[in-house]
């Protein structure tokens, strides 16, 4: 399956500790997106990455959240401390460039007890 | 602001057709439209990039009218696989942009 991976599909943090969310891009896939969903609602954007580069973080909250897309690996979306209000599913898509369509991994889960 | 889509909600029977609209305040330079099933990961349908494009596969189609910023999608001869909720979907201008994703309209096909 060459399509967009997420890691890992489901995770359950109990409040103050740290969620490490994965993503590894469409083969041939340099932009990276993560979106946020809350149940009921659509998909909020969150941040846009370029390997290396953060090229859009208006979504993201100024504290807590940070996301990088190194050189080598994964795209991840670290959220620090968490609360009960970041339960949510977070999804991850990529595209080849900027404006070709844009293509979702199955998401993760997360949970805060 | 995002766009918002009419219908929120639409049961049809398998064979009918539906027509999902979607209208924005801001300017629209392109429309996505996306169908994501409960539990799962949105599903690219389709882009349409020019004022006045129309696009369609298999039996699903859709039309922009950039003037206006609407965009509308049809569904015709409705099947069980639609089912799922459809999202009208604005990107900016320029390249690696942003989505911001429309309501929604939850369609439901029954036998």
């Amino acid at each position: 399956n060459a399509g967009v991976m997420q890691n890992p599909r489901h995770l359950v943090r109990r409040r103050g500790q740290e969620a490490r969310l994965r993503c590894s891009p469409m083969k041939g896939h340099s932009h990276v997106y993560w979106y946020r969903q809350l149940p009921e609602e659509g998909l909020k954007f969150m941040v846009y990455l370029q390997k290396e580069n953060i090229i859009d973080e208006s979504g993201m909250p100024k504290e807590r959240f940070s996301a990088e897309f190194p050189k080598e690996g994964p795209s991840i979306l670290r959220i620090q401390q968490v609360v009960r209000g970041d339960s949510a599913a977070y999804f991850c898509a990529s595209s080849g460039s900027g404006n070709q369509p844009q293509h979702f991994g199955d998401g993760t889960r997360l949970s805060i007890l | 602001q995002q766009p918002v889509q009419s219908p929120q909600a639409v049961i049809l029977r398998e064979g009918e057709d539906a027509v999902i609209n979607c209208s924005s305040s801001k300017a629209l330079y392109s429309v996505h439209w996306y169908r994501q099933k409960h539990g799962e990961a949105p599903v690219f349908l389709m882009i349409l990039l020019k004022g006045g494009e129309q696009k369609g596969h298999d039996k699903i189609s859709a039309s922009f009218n950039e003037k206006k910023q609407q965009s509308s999608l049809y569904l015709t001869a409705s099947q069980l696989s639609y089912s799922g909720t459809y999202f009208c979907v604005s990107a900016g201008t320029g390249g690696g942009n942003k989505l911001t994703f429309g309501t929604g309209t939850q369609l439901k096909v029954e036998l």
